[in-house]
């Protein structure tokens, strides 16, 4: 079966550089999630898109934007990168509200 | 506020031996979602099991199954006949509905050793 794809796994960039990473959800999925993972924390909500609009927002940096394309992947653009940014991201999809919400294997994001 | 609660930072658990991590949760909402995921070492968030707030039947997916009592706000995760695999940090989840909130809130984690 089909999961959710993530690119790149990895990631190395420098300070104030730009990074956008990709997710392409669960074919039919009308809903992606971002989440940002720091060393030892759990999973913070950034934002997340419905049936290719914005439907809610976290506690996403105003350096970061994201949106979601006509085929459904979304993307994630990171400027003015900082070392705190260094962390794992996560893009998860679901179909509805009240179903499974299954996660990509995340982009590690290194930033030096 | 909708909030999601782990008790037990870590736990150590003798390998065939069953384990339950503890999960509570709180909202006012009368429709929900709960989640449980695995996450060893190697970082990938896995799907465990999914329990819906008007499900009348506990959730099952092969040795992993999910106490769920509505009243209590519980959403404990049991797993059978643990393995040496089953070592790694598992978080609790709840989804509002999308009306009031179109994200998964997550606990804290419960990492669990198992031990051979």
């Amino acid at each position: 079966a089909a999961g959710v794809i993530q690119s790149p796994r990895h990631l190395i960039k420098e300070k104030r550089e730009t990074a956008t990473l990709k997710c392409y959800p669960i074919p039919r999925h009308d809903t992606v999630y971002w989440y940002q993972q720091g060393p030892g924390q759990d999973p913070q909500f950034l934002i997340s898109f419905y049936e290719k609009m914005q439907s809610d927002k976290g506690s996403i940096p105003d350096r970061f934007s994201a949106q979601q394309f006509s085929d459904y992947h979304s993307e994630l653009n990171m400027s003015s990168l900082e070392l705190g940014d260094s962390a794992l991201y996560f893009c998860a999809s679901s179909l509805e509200s009240n179903t499974e919400a299954f996660f990509g294997q995340g982009t590690r994001l290194t930033v030096v | 506020a909708q909030k999601i609660t782990q008790t037990q930072p870590g736990m150590f658990v003798q390998e065939k031996e069953a384990v339950t991590l503890d999960c509570t949760y709180d909202t006012s909402d009368p429709s929900y979602g709960l989640f449980w995921y695995k996450q060893p070492s190697s970082g990938e968030m896995i799907f465990l099991i999914y329990q819906g707030s008007y499900d009348q039947q506990n959730a099952t997916e092969g040795r992993y199954s999910l106490n769920f009592q509505k009243a209590r706000k519980s959403a404990n995760l049991v797993i059978s006949a643990s393995q040496l695999g089953d070592s790694a940090m598992y978080f609790c989840a709840m989804r509002p509905p999308r009306y009031r909130d179109d994200k998964i809130i997550f606990g804290k984690g419960t990492r669990l050793h198992i031990l051979p």
